[in-house]
């Protein structure tokens, strides 16, 4: 049972334009939500993240819009750059109660062209 | 060092042979993960210890898969009999407890099945 449900596959945007890339959660008990960014032979490193108690975090170029009803989040990447070009992970945890154990969503490869 | 240090970088074994990953967190992080990433499937957890507590197994795929972790710090990924399947990248990640589901990624083990 995949409980992140993530899309696009892939996405293509033009340099200075919006990459949306959306998420959905099955299990009501999650209650941290974060995205990772990860460059060809690399690890995946901590982009941004969001607790369910607001409906969205902004930091520079990145913001994570949470929609608790509906079970969805997406992070939104603004004026969109080629060193953004890497693949991105949405996942979700249960902090309370169950450690830092992330489920991932199954990446979005993204690409900025000039 | 500075981030998590895992060993080898590139495994290529014939089927049926042993392998060991071998993962070094980061000083003082008290909770270890092991996922594995295959193409197009995203990050797929396999096991995570935390402190002295008895280690959540839960995403171990069979019994041919083990893992260790030693003193509280390095951790050891067995896979027994491997199978063409296994082939994938296993990354290891650390954390500090309680630190809200930020994972530290190391680059990966990739591993190769003939």
């Amino acid at each position: 049972q995949q409980q992140v449900k993530q899309s696009p596959q892939s996405l293509i945007v033009q340099k200075g334009g919006i990459s949306i890339i959306n998420c959905a959660y099955e299990n009501t008990a999650f209650d941290y939500f974060p995205w990772y960014q990860q460059f060809p032979g690399k690890g995946p490193a901590l982009l941004i993240a969001i607790r369910p108690d607001v409906s969205e975090k902004k930091e520079g170029r990145f913001t994570i819009s949470f929609n608790k009803s509906a079970k969805q989040f997406s992070l939104h990447i603004m004026d969109s750059q080629p060193g953004d070009s890497a693949t991105y992970f949405c996942a979700a945890s249960r902090i309370t109660g169950g450690g830092n154990k992330l489920t991932f969503g199954t990446g979005t490869q993204l690409k900025v062209e000039l | 060092g500075a981030g998590v240090s895992q060993s080898p970088s590139n495994k290529v074994t014939e089927k049926g042979k042993d392998v060991e990953l071998r993962c070094d967190p980061i000083s003082g992080h008290t909770a270890l993960y092991w996922y594995r990433q295959s193409l197009g499937q995203g990050l797929e957890f396999l096991i995570y210890f935390q402190g002295n507590s008895a280690p959540d197994k839960s995403g171990l795929p069979s019994d041919r898969f083990s893992a260790e972790r030693t003193g509280g710090s390095v951790s050891t990924l067995t896979i027994q009999r491997t199978q063409q399947e296994d082939s994938a990248v296993y990354l290891c990640a650390s954390s500090l407890m309680g630190a809200a589901g930020e994972l530290f990624f190391g680059e990966g083990s990739r591993l190769t099945v003939l």
